[in-house]
């Protein structure tokens, strides 16, 4: 079955310090892989995705992905952190299953950045 | 436009009652997905309903928990029976297509529910 596996569930980081996010998944054929984030009190939003291509995705406020196949990860990097960073993060897969395509998400990692 | 809404945005109610959660999806959006989110256990899938087509109720824990999609358009989710467990953040999105492998999600601010 498909699953996805945030390997950290809680950082702490002070500012400046570089960022990175494991998330490896299960699954064998095409994948699409995403991240989310969730800001204290607001919704969960989308932060980048893959789908093809280049396999180093950027997204907004300077994090970016690398989708390495043969690992079957996908993990988040920001070089230098700041405070406003502090939040959940999710990984998501996006993989077809009987019936069509579902979206499973990880467990989520808790950010805390301190100024 | 607007986003996706959900009401209430809190609900604390006492084991046993029944309680309904509602969503307004983005309009245009065909897909329409319900999860659960409990402390450390990241979002868990309940529903998903894709147009016109029978909903994947695969994710639901229990007989206790329904959802129906109205028109295409608002969704309710129903608990019967609440238990403890069942309090935690219950999270809509929706998608302009689903069921794609590119299919992108816009969430809710989501439903607190605290069964007592």
């Amino acid at each position: 079955a498909q699953s996805v596996s945030q390997h950290n569930h809680h950082v702490i980081l002070s500012e400046a310090a570089s960022l990175e996010l494991g998330c490896n998944y299960s699954y064998g054929g095409t994948v699409n892989l995403f991240w989310y984030v969730q800001y204290p009190g607001q919704h969960l939003q989308l932060l980048l995705k893959y789908f093809s291509g280049d396999p180093l995705v950027k997204g907004i406020k300077g994090f970016e992905a690398e989708f390495i196949k043969s690992k079957f990860s996908f993990n988040l990097r920001k070089p230098s952190v700041q405070w406003s960073d502090t939040a959940e993060y999710f990984c998501a897969v996006n993989a077809e299953n009987t019936g069509g395509f579902k979206t499973i998400f990880g467990a989520g990692t808790r950010l805390f950045v301190k100024a | 436009g607007a986003g996706v809404s959900q009401s209430p945005s809190n609900k604390v109610t006492e084991k046993g009652k029944d309680v309904e959660l509602r969503c307004d999806p983005i309009s245009g959006h065909t897909a329409l997905y319900w999860y659960r989110q409990s402390l450390g256990q990241g979002l868990e899938f309940l529903i998903y309903f894709q147009g016109n087509s029978a909903p994947d109720k695969s994710g639901l824990p229990s007989d206790r928990f329904s959802a129906e999609r109205t028109g295409g358009s608002v969704s309710t989710l129903t608990i019967q029976r609440t238990q403890q467990e069942d309090s935690a953040v219950y999270l809509c999105a929706s998608s302009l297509r689903g069921g794609s492998n590119t299919d992108t999600q816009y969430f809710g601010p989501g439903t607190r529910l605290t069964v007592l």
